[in-house]
């Protein structure tokens, strides 16, 4: 069963750099078949699209936060990774890792990370 | 960006009734859309994708229609696990999802 688990800092400071992690269990990283992906959801701006990787390392990124988003992955670590730089508080949110066909058919629980500071 | 826009914001259904939310696209997505159904602390799952193709172990009660700019999703006959906000979703042009439509108990 395919699972995917979010891990990393639930605070940081404003003007900082957000990095998540995503570690993928039970299906290969590395498949052509599927890209992996970044998404989060705050109560002001609901679900967002941040960001795409394919396992060859291809990224595309929400126009909105290009400037700011980097995304990468490792596929001897089975993880994708998030770094989000220069935050303020509308960067407060659930972020969630997710795997992608077409639709997002897997994701993890997701992660709360609050810019405070 | 196509902008999503689903309606109503909160539906109020009693068990055992039939629930019918709406998405609307602000341009055509083809049928490249999907529905999620969230529940409090968790992440969404996934219902339809292809605007009407139930993935993997949703009950038949779900169903989704429509393409284009309009879509429809129905629950024909509400269970209490049921009781949820679902999001539209589209993936023709990047990656936006609709605001939610809240289903809650009448």
């Amino acid at each position: 069963q395919l699972q995917l688990q979010e891990s990393g800092p639930g605070l940081v400071k404003p003007s900082e750099t957000l990095s998540l992690n995503c570690t993928v269990s039970g299906a290969s990283i590395s498949s052509s078949n599927y890209n992996w992906a970044w998404i989060r959801q705050s109560p002001g701006k609901g679900l967002e699209w941040i960001g795409t990787v394919y396992s060859i390392g291809n990224t595309y990124y929400n126009p909105s936060l290009n400037s700011r988003v980097i995304i990468s992955i490792d596929t001897s670590k089975k993880q994708f990774s998030l770094n989000l730089s220069s935050v303020t508080a509308a960067d407060t949110a659930v972020y969630f890792c997710a795997r992608r066909t077409e639709s997002f058919d897997y994701w993890g629980q997701g992660i709360l990370v609050t810019v405070s500071s | 960006e196509i902008l999503m826009t689903q309606s109503p914001a909160t539906l109020s259904v009693s068990p055992g009734e039939r629930a019918t939310l709406s998405c609307r696209a602000s341009q055509s997505v083809s049928s490249n859309l999907a529905w999620y159904q969230q529940k409090p602390g968790q992440a969404p799952r996934l219902l339809i994708y292809g605007a009407s193709t139930r993935a993997t172990g949703i009950p038949a009660r779900f169903s989704g229609s429509g393409s284009g700019t309009e879509f429809t999703l129905t629950i024909s006959s509400l269970q209490s696990e049921d009781f949820a906000i679902y999001y539209c979703h589209q993936y023709n042009n990047w990656q936006t999802f609709g605001q939610g439509t809240k289903v809650e108990i009448k």
